[in-house]
């Protein structure tokens, strides 16, 4: 079975500062999608950005970035120029094309807090 | 686009007792979600329906728990016989079609708190 999992609870950085945030999976099939979604404090999940494991490409979003590194399993997201407002919760999730349901498995999620 | 609209916002009720929670996803979107989620965690995943048909349940979804999608429009969650373990924020989301790139869009959600 796929899991994923975010080993950093909690992060900080200053405001305009980079900050990234780690994210590895686990998985036996070749083709799936990766996510990441911001929780703010309002608690109103948003997709930041999205990587489809074909793509060789690193997927980027404005000032958000991914590295991914499909041999590694790894998939970490880069903040570029924090800003206050992306003070949340960031949780990294993969779906798998074999599942009928689109599912979705989730990280326990990491705590971005930005220093002003 | 108005977004996934979710009521009540907040709802406290006492050990034993019944609570309904309604859904409103985006119009044109035919699979919702429900999730619940604790405190410093990511979701959990307790059922799923395309249109009005609930193809998926969780195996952690006690019998406590129904849910219904009427016509494939808006949805509820029913907890019968609340329990302290019941409290979390239930969250309900929808997507559109058949791309597995689709993303899921997100109510607000509902906080249970049962005393």
């Amino acid at each position: 079975a796929q899991t994923v999992t975010q080993s950093q609870p909690e992060m900080s950085v200053q405001e305009a500062e980079t900050v990234t945030l780690s994210c590895t999976y686990d998985t036996s099939e070749s083709d799936y999608y990766l996510f990441w979604y911001k929780q703010p404090p309002s608690r109103q999940m948003i997709l930041v950005i999205r990587q489809e494991a074909y793509k060789q490409q690193n997927a980027t979003e404005n000032r958000f970035s991914v590295n991914f590194q499909k041999a590694a399993k790894s998939f970490s997201l880069k903040i570029s120029d924090s800003q206050l407002g992306d003070a949340a919760m960031y949780f990294c999730a993969y779906r798998s094309p074999s599942d009928s349901n689109y599912q979705l498995i989730w990280g326990a999620g990491t705590k971005l807090i930005i220093k002003p | 686009d108005t977004g996934v609209s979710q009521n009540p916002r907040h709802k406290i009720t006492k050990r034993g007792q019944n609570v309904t929670f309604r859904c409103d996803p985006i119009s044109e979107h035919n699979r919702l979600y429900w999730y619940r989620q604790t405190l410093g965690q990511g979701p959990e995943f307790l059922t799923y329906f395309q249109n009005e048909a609930q193809l998926e349940k969780s195996r952690l979804l006690s019998d406590r728990f129904s849910a219904e999608r009427p016509k494939g429009s808006f949805s509820t969650l029913e907890i019968q016989r609340t329990e302290q373990g019941d409290s979390a924020m239930y969250l309900c989301a929808s997507s559109l079609g058949q791309d597995f790139n689709s993303p899921l869009h997100f109510g607000n959600g509902t906080r249970l708190t049962v005393t």
